[in-house]
């Protein structure tokens, strides 16, 4: 079965503080990306890797940096946490294949105080 | 500027009875369409797609409708399930083939 997991559920982080989120997964995708959710706006993508140790800008990279250093783990850190990164923050992936479904984390709750 | 638009935030139907949510694109060369369901506090999971050759595609209650001349789709649920109250994301695949092109998303909220 398809599995993607991250480090947290909800976290809870103080303003300035460096932030690091963690998602595996196990299905030898080449592709991972990282989107947050917000109520009104949907999902919007922050950044993604199509390979180890490279990395693409979404739509909103700022205040955001990637890791990709082994294939099933993808990194996002936030270096200095602001209350405007307060979000739901979801790891995906997939595979280059044809099948273009990408599959979902649980999800992270990040609280910025 | 949103390529991929699901200009009805929100949904509301009688257990049994048809929804009926929309998405319109903009990008005519988008040549592949997923919804996803997201509950609360879960990441979203992948309900049905289409590909542009394609006209309908069906999966049990969920169909979903192409109408490419109009660049718009649509996600029928037949008969609708309290249990099918979510958000549902309407996507579509970009040209470079990289990454998915999410809507908003629209609240559907089925009463029993």
């Amino acid at each position: 079965d398809v599995k993607v997991t991250q480090s947290s559920r909800y976290l809870v982080k103080r303003t300035g503080e460096k932030v690091f989120l963690e998602c595996v997964q196990d299905m030898d995708h080449e592709n991972m990306f990282w989107y947050r959710q917000d109520p009104g706006l949907g999902l919007r993508l922050i950044y993604f890797s199509y390979d180890v140790k490279m990395k693409e800008k979404g739509d909103i990279p700022e205040g955001y940096s990637v890791s990709r250093e082994k294939k099933e783990r993808f990194s996002l850190i936030l270096e200095s946490a602001s209350t405007n990164q307060t979000s739901m923050y979801l790891c995906a992936s997939s595979s280059r294949g044809l099948t273009y479904e990408q599959y979902f984390g649980p999800g992270t709750r990040l609280t910025v105080t | 500027d949103q390529q991929v638009k699901q200009n009805s935030p929100s949904l509301s139907v009688q257990e049994g009875r048809i929804s009926i949510l929309n998405c319109d694109y903009t990008n005519s060369m988008f040549d592949y369409f997923l919804w996803y369901k997201k509950y609360p506090a879960e990441g979203p999971t992948f309900l049905i797609s289409i590909s542009s050759i394609k006209d309908k595609n069906e999966d049990g209650r969920f169909t979903v409708f192409l109408n490419k001349s109009a660049k718009h789709l649509s996600l029928h649920i037949v008969p609708s399930q309290p249990g099918d109250s979510a958000v549902y994301f309407c996507a579509a695949w970009d040209q470079a083939g990289t990454a998915l092109i999410f809507g908003k998303g629209t609240t559907l909220s089925v009463s029993s």
